[in-house]
């Protein structure tokens, strides 16, 4: 299977702290992603970063690739209860289809 | 803008009869719509790649003749589960696909279907 790994698959966090959700895959890519989904919904798109990039930013968001190791990591500081969620990763390793990882689920407690 | 829907979001279908999920962008043509099943706790697997117009990419593994998928114009897909049995209950997601910036393409996802079949 080409599919990614997430690790945790699962993390319990207060509100305030920062959530680190890691990413690792197989093939080589021309981008990568990080979807959220709410239980029962549709995937929300929260960022994306290109093969060539190292960082990015946005708002509470910081992702990180890697690409000689295959990984990526997700950082949502300063989280909130509404964060709680699942979170994917998802691959490009061209412009035709996206392959996500496990998730990671994370709940934020109040 | 790049709404995508879904509909039904919900359906329960008796084993043996068939149905029907319709995928709609509605704001943007897509050239191409993705099918993802969703077992729960679990990630989406990609089933088909539908393309307007041509016959649907399926993935392996995946029963063409079971999982019909038609993408009759640039703003709808559907996925049709044929004969369906208790094991294709799950949840069903689409996405469209539209050039984004750079040259690079977003997906955009459907709100899902939660297939129940007793």
């Amino acid at each position: 299977s080409q599919q990614g790994e997430e690790d945790p698959q699962a993390l319990s966090i207060q509100e305030g702290e920062n959530a680190t959700m890691n990413c690792s895959y197989k093939t080589s890519i021309n981008n990568l992603q990080w979807y959220r989904q709410n239980s029962g919904r549709g995937l929300v798109h929260l960022i994306l970063i290109r093969s060539n990039e190292r960082e990015k930013h946005s708002g509470r968001l910081r992702v990180t690739l890697d690409t000689s190791k295959k990984s990526s990591s997700l950082l949502i500081t300063a989280s909130r209860a509404a964060d709680t969620a699942s979170y994917f990763c998802a691959t490009a390793p061209n412009t035709d289809k996206l392959i996500f990882g496990t998730g990671t689920r994370l709940q934020v407690f109040p | 803008g790049a709404v995508v829907s879904q509909h039904p979001s919900r359906v329960i279908c008796k084993s043996g009869t068939s149905v029907k999920i319709e995928c709609r962008s509605l704001d943007f043509q897509a050239t191409t719509m993705f099918w993802y099943r969703q077992f729960p706790k679990k990630s989406l697997m990609l089933m088909a790649t539908s393309n307007e117009g041509s016959k649907a990419t399926y993935e392996q593994g995946v029963e063409k003749d079971k999982f019909l998928i038609n993408h009759a114009s640039l703003t709808l897909s559907t996925l049709t589960v044929t004969s369906a049995h208790p094991e294709d209950s799950s949840f069903y997601i689409c996405s469209a696909r539209r050039p984004g910036t750079s040259g690079s393409y977003e997906q955009y996802f459907g709100p899902g279907t939660r297939l129940t079949v007793t």
